[in-house]
């Protein structure tokens, strides 16, 4: 089955750092771009960060520039997203995702469950 | 960035009635290079992550119902439900993958009247 778990989310006061993982079975990983693709409680989707196959291309949005950091381990069918300087506008639930595209243009076919970020003092 | 634009915020449609959400991008995302729109629907059931129903704006993904239709160019694009089903209830985004960033639409609630 394919399959995308997300953990490492979790409550933390602004100004403070975490990191979320994504763990991916059932296919095979490292021939994928993957992203990350959050949802503030009651609204709408965003799109964060997508990397690319050897981590050659990585883009984010220009919210997260400069305090996100998206990686990725084929070897452990793993991505990952380190959250620096966290503000209450980055509390969400985040999703990972596989691009069934080929492409940082992505169109997402298969999704995590998600896991809630909660950033409050 | 790319704005896209759902209408309407909800809809409630009598079950096997046809639904019909809007969605309107703030430049073309047709690529001339290859005639494609480069949008994208999905559905949201509460509580679940979004799943794809329609890629290049007309294209089903696999497993999708054909009650569900993408349609429009360029700018303008519509979903039809076209008999509403009861397991339809969600919340339907839109989205672009023209350009980076990705960006969605606002959404549209779609219950039963």
């Amino acid at each position: 089955e394919v399959q995308l778990v997300e953990s490492g989310g979790g409550l933390v006061q602004p100004g403070g750092s975490l990191r979320l993982s994504c763990t991916a079975s059932g296919f095979t990983f490292n021939s994928f771009w993957m992203s990350w693709v959050r949802q503030a409680p009651g609204k709408g989707l965003e799109w964060v960060a997508n990397i690319n196959q050897d981590e050659g291309e990585k883009y984010y949005v220009d919210s997260v520039k400069g305090r996100f950091t998206v990686s990725r381990d084929n070897a452990k069918n793993s991505l990952f997203l380190q959250m620096n300087s966290l503000r209450a506008e980055d509390t969400a639930v985040y999703y990972c995702a596989r691009d069934q595209r080929d492409s940082k243009y992505a169109v997402w076919d298969v999704w995590g469950k998600g896991t809630t970020v909660t950033v409050s003092s | 960035d790319i704005v896209m634009t759902q209408s309407p915020d909800s809809l409630a449609v009598s079950l096997g009635e046809r639904a019909t959400i809007n969605c309107k991008s703030s430049q073309s995302l047709l690529y001339n290079s290859n005639n494609k729109d480069y949008f994208a629907w999905y559905q949201q059931k509460p509580g679940q992550p979004p799943k794809l129903l329609v890629y290049w704006a007309s294209t089903r993904e696999s497993g999708v119902p054909d009650r569900f239709s993408g349609s429009g160019s360029g700018t303008d694009f519509t979903l039809t439900i076209s008999s509403l089903q009861a397991e339809d209830v969600a919340i339907y985004y839109c989205q672009q993958y023209y350009s980076i960033p990705l960006t969605f639409g606002g959404g549209t609630k779609v219950e039963i009247k």
